[in-house]
């Protein structure tokens, strides 16, 4: 059990409304990644957040924001929702600065739908 | 450019058969980790194993097992006796070490599905 607990699971939007999904890692994971999963496809890498900072991103746009709070918890917003932002949101966590043995653990996801 | 093929998308069998599934990657860096991941319903991705570009030692555990080969750029992972609770679907990712933490890259996906 990853300890990786993410809210809403599940929620509905309408076009061009912002949305805030939130993460929070267990004790002693302070590195929160963002993935994207549409449906039938595999996650994409969106962002990467340490020390309250973005520390790498992948290709989204700037519509795609995130957060990090002092307690490693994340948030991410995305903001103009397009029909084509409907997927499953899922948080990741890991430590920084470990090589090996650095297992990634991810949440049970937020499901959004844009209509 | 760094890829993870998953060619096979549905498998479906009968309980208690084994069943592979097979996983390319592409990658020019030489330190790198290999993973599965096992995603059920629920949406959560369940972590199953973690292998190094270095240690192409092939591992059993329970009814799992992988097999890496650097030389075909595989990381196929084998379900012996299948059971109907192994109906998922199952990623390979690919993760490359950056700034002292990782970024996963995924494929496609196989979704399995195991019939009574």
């Amino acid at each position: 059990d990853a300890g990786v607990t993410q809210s809403p699971t599940h929620l509905i939007k309408t076009r061009g409304q912002q949305v805030t999904l939130r993460c929070s890692p267990k004790s002693g994971h302070d590195t929160v990644s963002w993935y994207q999963q549409a449906l039938g496809q595999g996650p994409q890498f969106i962002f990467q957040y340490y020390e309250e900072e973005e520390r790498q991103r992948g290709n989204f746009p700037d519509r795609f924001s995130g957060h990090q709070f002092p307690n490693y918890s994340s948030e991410l917003n995305v903001n103009a929702l397009l029909l084509g932002d409907s997927a499953l949101y899922l948080c990741a966590v890991s430590q920084w600065g470990r090589t090996l043995g650095n297992t990634i653990y991810f949440g049970e996801g937020s499901w959004l739908t844009v209509v | 450019a760094q890829k993870v093929t998953q060619a096979q998308t549905e498998i479906s069998v009968v309980e208690k058969e084994d069943v592979t599934l097979d996983c390319v990657y592409e990658t020019r860096d030489t330190t790198y980790y290999l993973f599965w991941y096992k995603q059920p319903p629920s949406g959560e991705l369940v972590f199953l194993i973690r292998r190094n570009s270095f240690d192409e030692q092939n591992e059993i555990s329970g009814r799992y097992s992988w097999n890496f080969q650097k030389s075909t750029s595989s990381f196929n992972f084998t379900i012996t006796a299948s059971q109907v609770v192994d109906s998922a679907v199952y990623f390979c990712a690919l993760s490359l070490l950056m700034d002292s933490s990782y970024k996963l890259i995924f494929g496609s996906g196989t979704r399995l599905l195991v019939r009574p």
